[in-house]
């Protein structure tokens, strides 16, 4: 079963604009969510995070927003620059079994010059 | 970067095969983990060690079997490779909260069953 779903395969926008990547879970024991970034050949890595008794996390042009009730997470882009293009994976996992974290299929951004 | 090495990086076997995955790690992380890849499902966990000799079944375990001797290796067996088994498969480390913090990821294993 998909606990965590990205919905959108893949995202264009052009560079200096906003990209809006989008996740949702169905597992409401989840408190704990991450984004990570992978590049063609390479290993993912991680981007940002968001605890469950936060609602928003930022960093640099990275922010991360998190609306338990929809059980959905998004996170924004801000500006958009090529060398952001990459696939972006959304995880969630819950306390007391941090070794169960479950990834989304992942969604294609591309930036556009 | 993390200290992460994965080997080999490629390979391909023909089915009913044994294939052993090997895993190291130079940040002395008490958690290691190994992902398959594949298209439409995202990483999937398939065993994870939490300690030297410590392991555990993740989500997708069935059909392999994993080892750690020695903290700084961990070692993903399959015992008799499937082409369901083709994948790419990622190990992955972290301290000692788990995966409750950011994991660092190897550069992946490109896995054919053939």
């Amino acid at each position: 079963d998909q606990q965590v779903k990205q919905n959108s395969p893949s995202l264009s926008v052009q560079e200096g604009r906003i990209s809006i990547l989008n996740c949702d879970y169905t597992n409401s024991m989840f408190d704990y969510f991450l984004w990570y970034k992978k590049y063609p050949a390479e290993g993912p890595t991680f981007l940002i995070s968001i605890s469950s008794i936060k609602d928003k996390n930022e960093d640099g042009r990275f922010t991360v927003f998190l609306n338990k009730s929809a059980k959905h997470l998004s996170l924004h882009i801000v500006p958009s620059q090529p060398g952001d293009s990459a696939v972006y994976f959304c995880a969630a996992s819950k306390s007391g079994d941090n070794n169960d974290m479950r990834f989304g299929a992942g969604t294609r951004l591309t930036v556009k010059p | 970067d993390a200290g992460i090495t994965q080997s080999p990086r490629h390979k391909v076997t023909e089915t009913g095969t044994p294939v052993t995955l090997r895993c190291h790690q130079t940040e002395n992380h008490r958690y290691m983990y190994w992902y398959r890849q594949d298209p439409g499902h995202g990483l999937r966990l398939i065993h994870y060690s939490y300690g030297v000799k410590d392991t555990d079944k993740g989500e997708v375990s069935d059909g392999y079997s994993v080892s750690r001797s020695k903290t700084e290796d961990f070692l993903l067996t399959l015992e008799s490779a499937t082409s369901s088994q083709t994948s790419v498969y990622f190990c992955a480390i972290s301290g000692n909260r788990g995966l409750n913090t950011e994991a660092f990821f190897g550069q992946g294993t490109r896995l054919t069953v053939v």
